[in-house]
């Protein structure tokens, strides 16, 4: 099966701690993306990929980190720096950029911080 | 501030009805796409609509798209239980990003 895995589906963490979310993809896609959604409104981006070995800050970048060291794998650290991180998280790939491609989405990482 | 914003925010029918949904933006696009998401989980593509293209169809879905008015509408046929999500519009970043720019979304809910 094609498609894009996030781990895991919940996430608890004490304030203070970092952690870091998970997102494969097996699509052989180059562009990859991770957005922020809060109840109610629409999603937020936060870092987007274009290929391997480069990202790009997004909306919301402050007290996030990535890495793309595989083409195949976009993970996201949630630092402590990061304000208010209780969110679900949704991880998300295209063949090309521009935003002209439909973009293909993992399940979501719902991180809840205490 | 968003590029697109979907009208209304909620919509609850019954089972048979249409739903129709909104979506305005603000700057030149040369695609808009409408995404579904089920409660809990990852949106999923319904459609993309070219600037050139005034109409699209798509099973029981139909986009329009007046690039004069700014506006795309979603219209969904005959609507099923299995329709209740959250519907979003997305059109490319308005900052350059090579990214899509998502709306706050509208929630249908359909009644049996």
């Amino acid at each position: 099966d094609g498609g894009i895995t996030q781990s895991p589906k919940y996430l608890f963490r004490k304030e203070g701690q970092n952690v870091t979310l998970s997102c494969e993809q097996n699509l052989n896609h180059d562009a990859m993306y991770w957005y922020r959604q809060d109840p109610g409104q629409g999603l937020r981006l936060i870092y987007y990929s274009q290929i391997v070995n480069d990202f790009q800050k997004g909306d919301i970048a402050e007290g996030y980190s990535v890495s793309r060291e595989k083409k195949e794998s976009f993970p996201l650290t949630v630092t402590s720096a990061q304000k208010n991180p209780t969110a679900f998280y949704l991880c998300a790939s295209s063949s090309g950029t521009g935003g002209y491609y439909e973009q293909y989405f993992g399940p979501g990482t719902r991180l809840t911080v205490t | 501030s968003q590029q697109g914003e979907e009208d209304p925010q909620a919509l609850s029918i019954q089972e048979g009805e249409n739903a129709t949904m909104n979506c305005s933006y603000k700057t030149s696009i040369n695609n808009l796409q409408w995404y579904r998401q089920n409660s809990g989980r990852g949106l999923v593509h319904l459609i993309l609509i070219r600037s050139n293209e005034r109409e699209k169809h798509s099973g029981r879905l139909r986009v329009t798209l007046d690039t004069s008015k700014k506006s795309s509408s979603l219209l969904i046929t005959a609507s099923r239980a299995a329709d209740t999500a959250s519907y979003f519009c997305a059109t490319p970043h308005y900052s350059g990003y090579s990214t899509l720019t998502f709306g706050k979304g509208t929630m249908l809910l359909v009644s049996p």
